[in-house]
């Protein structure tokens, strides 16, 4: 059974810090990994999908890397801002259309 | 693109009524959406999917005499509680995908709450 597992649950950061947000799972026979951020009582926001053919995407200041044969994907931050606070979540893909979803980074950025 | 929208954005009821949660694909054709539940500080769970004009497919645990889904068009789904009771209580989050990538959009939620 696919299990995705995001390290840390919190993390309260100063405005400016790089971040890392790390997303494990035990399955390594995924078709895409996608991360989503998601604010206080919200829907999901898709910040970037990699396939896995790829091994990392960018966008702004998200850069997101996939490791298949280790089963890790990484969320890179840059430059940390307010309004980045949210909750982000890691989902897999293992097959048509079904996402796994780890329980979240909950991320506060503090000016 | 890739807009969809939920009805109810909130709603409280009363023990013993039903629910009926809308989910809407308004710029693109749906051929299957998802509902989904997520309770506080937890991540979300898939309940069912349900590809349009067929029966949903739930996941192990999901009551389906309780949890109603019908996909009757390419652009709605909707989720009927039935019978809500307290432990109902939770936010409910529908997807739907239709594109060539199979990339699933999320809707904007919905906080139901029995009394």
């Amino acid at each position: 059974k696919q299990e995705v597992t995001q390290i840390p649950a919190a993390l309260s950061v100063p405005e400016g810090e790089n971040l890392v947000l790390n997303c494990s799972f035990t399955d390594s026979a995924i078709y895409n990994l996608q991360w989503f951020r998601q604010d206080p009582g919200k829907g999901l926001t898709s910040l970037l999908l990699i396939q896995s053919s790829q091994r990392e995407q960018t966008s702004g200041r998200l850069n997101a890397s996939l490791d298949k044969s280790s089963g890790r994907s990484t969320l890179y931050i840059a430059a940390s801002q307010p309004g980045d606070s949210a909750t982000y979540l890691c989902a897999v893909i293992p097959g048509y259309n079904k996402l796994i979803f780890g329980a979240g980074t909950r991320l506060a950025v503090h000016p | 693109g890739a807009v969809v929208s939920q009805h109810p954005s909130w709603v409280i009821c009363k023990s013993g009524t039903s629910v009926k949660i809308e989910c809407r694909s308004l710029d693109f054709q749906a051929t299957t959406m998802f509902w989904y539940r997520q309770f506080p500080k937890q991540s979300l769970m898939l309940m069912a999917t349900s590809n349009e004009g067929s029966k949903a497919t739930y996941e192990q645990g999901v009551e389906k005499d309780k949890f109603l889904i019908n996909h009757a068009s390419l652009t709605l789904s909707t989720l009927t509680v039935t019978s809500a009771h307290p432990e109902d209580s939770s936010f409910y989050i529908c997807s739907a995908s239709g594109g060539v990538t199979y990339e699933q959009y999320f809707g904007p939620g919905t906080r139901l709450t029995v009394t």
